[in-house]
């Protein structure tokens, strides 16, 4: 069974830095990419990156949103995925969720997610 | 700036049909943006419903189905149940490794 769980979440101050983690088992991860979505509070999904697997040289892409303050990142030999969250705002509020394709195709969306963690910003 | 519209809101009878659109602004949609959709229902993480404009996720009844209607992508529901009511959510290939999800759609069983 394929599952990923997420960790890291809190409450951070404005400027402040997160490191949100994504442990992932049930399938073979480092043939995977990772996508990061976000929820804030009664709105809708927002896509927040990929990053992909060791054969497309691990390459990632980012929302215009996040673009120079997030940084995603993975350690295949713990098949897990982290997403640094820097300079935080209080927009960033939200549940992030990762989420996995199961492979790394180009155009692979999400098929499998976590239950999300909680990122607050506020002072 | 590009957007994906979804209808904000849609209510179907129980055993009802409903047809659920999404589209990209200035664009018409097509099969080259690999439209997708979710599920979710509140407190919960999001179900993967179809993927790739038409393809079933793992355990998802035949009665969600995905298509390309003009220049939209749609899910269509048949014979809707009471436990269908949920946001539901298309997302977008946009091309450079970019991907965007639509506002979504509050489906309501009544």
């Amino acid at each position: 069974e394929v599952q990923l769980v997420e960790s890291g979440g809190g409450l951070v101050h404005p400027g402040g830095s997160l490191k949100l983690s994504c442990a992932a088992s049930g399938f073979i991860f480092r043939d995977s990419g990772i996508h990061w979505v976000r929820q804030a509070v009664g709105k809708g999904l927002e896509w927040v990156g990929r990053i992909r697997n060791r054969g497309n040289v691990f390459a990632t892409t980012y929302a215009a949103s996040v673009q120079g303050r997030f940084t995603m990142s993975r350690d295949d030999s713990k098949s897990a995925a982290f997403l640094q969250l820097n300079s935080l705002q209080p927009e960033d509020t939200a549940v992030y969720f990762c989420g996995s394709p199961l492979g790394d195709a180009y155009n692979d969306f999400p098929l499998h997610w976590g239950q999300g963690t909680l990122v607050t910003v506020s002072s | 700036q590009t957007v994906v519209t979804q209808e904000p809101s849609i209510s179907v009878s129980p055993g009802g049909t409903v047809t659920l659109t999404c589209a990209l602004s200035s664009v018409s949609l097509s099969i080259h943006y690999f439209p997708t959709w979710y599920r979710q229902t509140p407190g919960q993480a999001p179900r993967t419903l179809i993927y790739h404009t038409n393809i079933r996720s793992s355990g998802v009844p035949d009665r969600f189905s995905g298509s390309i209607l003009g220049n939209k992508a749609a899910l269509t529901i048949t014979g809707a149940q009471a436990d269908d009511e949920a946001d539901y959510y298309c997302a977008l290939y946009l091309g450079n490794y970019i991907f965007l999800f639509g506002g979504g759609t509050r489906v309501t069983v009544l």
